[in-house]
């Protein structure tokens, strides 16, 4: 079965400077997705950035950016020119890309990072 | 706001009890996966269905079941309710069931086992 594992239970970072989230995955499979959702203080659960594992190229959404190391099993998140907006849960995900049976579809989840913010 | 709406946003009862949470997926999406969110537990896949079949099943208790209606909106029924219960609940919903589909999560339901 696969696993998420986020070391830091809790991080912080000053405004304006750049924080990396760390997140470690066990799995046998070869393809699979990685993903960072983000969890406010509202609780809703936002899309921050996603990984497909066949390519190599790291993604990059805006301030956001992922070091996807495949043979370490390691996918941690960069996040530049922290804002205050940026504080909030942050979860590390897999997903299968088995699209059958028991598996199929469903996100297996870290425990989360909690990322503070300061001004 | 992500286009998947969930009712109620809380709800308190007691133990024993039964309870129906609601979720409507985003226009166009047609699998809806149901997610629990406890202190203890963490996030955890609950189950999932597509078109109105059942797809997947992760660790969801006996005493939980769910379905998802033509109209494509799904419910998650939790009876004989205990307090370990007590926990966020999101359903999210994608376009297909196909690993390659973003999940979308809705505003989640927080219910209380007193």
């Amino acid at each position: 079965a696969q696993t998420v594992t986020q070391s830091q239970p809790e991080m912080s970072v000053q405004e304006a400077e750049t924080v990396t989230l760390s997140c470690t995955y066990d799995t046998s499979e070869s393809d699979y997705y990685l993903f960072w959702y983000k969890q406010p203080p509202s609780r809703q659960m936002i899309l921050v950035i996603r990984q497909e594992a066949y390519k190599q190229q790291n993604a990059t959404e805006n301030r956001f950016s992922v070091n996807f190391q495949k043979a370490a099993k390691s996918f941690s998140l960069k996040i530049s020119d922290s804002q205050l907006g940026d504080a909030a849960m942050y979860f590390c995900a897999y997903r299968s890309s088995m699209n059958y049976g028991g598996s199929q579809g469903n996100l297996i989840f870290g425990k989360g990072t909690k990322l503070s913010v300061k001004p | 706001d992500s286009g998947v709406t969930q009712t109620p946003k809380h709800l308190i009862t007691a133990t024993g009890q039964r309870v129906t949470l609601r979720c409507s997926p985003r226009s166009g999406d047609l699998s809806v996966y149901w997610y629990q969110q406890s202190l203890d537990q963490g996030l955890q896949f609950l189950i999932q269905y597509y078109n109105g079949e059942e797809r997947a099943k992760g660790n969801i208790l006996e005493r939980f079941s769910a379905q998802q209606f033509p109209d494509l909106h799904s419910e998650l029924n939790l009876s004989s309710l205990e307090l370990g219960d007590s926990a966020l609940y999101f359903c999210a919903s994608s376009v297909l069931a196909a690993s390659t589909d973003t999940q979308y999560f809705g505003p989640g339901t927080r219910l209380t086992v007193l």
